[in-house]
């Protein structure tokens, strides 16, 4: 089946400083990747859509300088939280779309668990 | 955005048992419905999908049920096992999957 990882799994970083998590599609291609953030017993929020070539569309209230995404390739995609907070603790996780699959199947990665002391 | 809404935050059913989990959803242009179970500490999994011109799918031991009158979406685990233990999503998405907008989670807690 379709794989998509995360990279890490869970990173520690101290306020003000800038963290990198990637979310790879291992077996397909992915035109579009997806990243949500999801908080302590609640559901998942989209953050953000990233298309392969071109800026990601941000969903409302989601600020763009401060998580900056890139989609260069068709398998990879990054999210960077740049000076982080404390209250940008959160599990990030990303999702792909097969580009030759059916439409609205999208693959989930494992999540990335960040902790900003 | 959309909304996408669970009736019951934790349900708990014994070992055997049929479980029925329960979604509401706002955007009634949503043309495509997935339900996800997320085990702690990784990302969601696909259980079944249905388009917005059926009204019952069925998996292996799963069913969606979807009323379009009310807005409704439902999820039947049958002889619900430990490892169903979870917490289950909801997702809707309208015709273009541009977007997929998750419902507020149930947990579901399996009893032996």
């Amino acid at each position: 089946g379709a794989v998509v990882s995360q990279h890490p799994s869970r990173v520690i970083c101290k306020s003000g400083t800038s963290v990198k998590i990637e979310c790879r599609s291992l077996d397909f291609q992915a035109t579009t990747m997806f990243w949500y953030r999801q908080f302590p017993k609640q559901s998942l929020m989209l953050m953000a859509t990233s298309n392969e070539g071109s800026k990601a569309t941000y969903e409302q209230g989601v600020e763009k300088d401060k998580f900056l995404i890139n989609h260069a390739s068709l398998t990879l995609s990054t999210l960077t939280v740049t000076s982080a907070h404390p209250e940008d603790s959160s599990f990030y996780i990303c999702s792909a779309r097969d580009r030759l699959a059916g439409v609205g199947q999208q693959y989930f990665g494992p999540g990335t668990r960040l902790t900003v002391t | 955005g959309e909304s996408v809404g669970l009736h019951l935050p934790t349900l708990s059913v014994q070992e055997g048992d049929n479980s029925i989990i329960n979604c509401a959803y706002s955007n009634s242009a949503s043309d495509y419905f997935i339900w996800y179970k997320q085990e702690s500490g990784k990302g969601p999994q696909f259980i079944i999908d249905i388009r917005s011109n059926m009204d019952k799918r069925q998996g292996q031991r799963v069913t969606v049920l979807l009323n379009k009158t009310v807005k409704h979406l439902s999820l039947q685990i049958a002889a619900t096992q430990p490892g169903d233990s979870a917490v289950y999503f909801c997702a809707e998405t309208p015709y273009n999957f541009n977007k997929f907008y998750f419902g507020s989670g149930t947990k579901l807690n399996v009893k032996p």
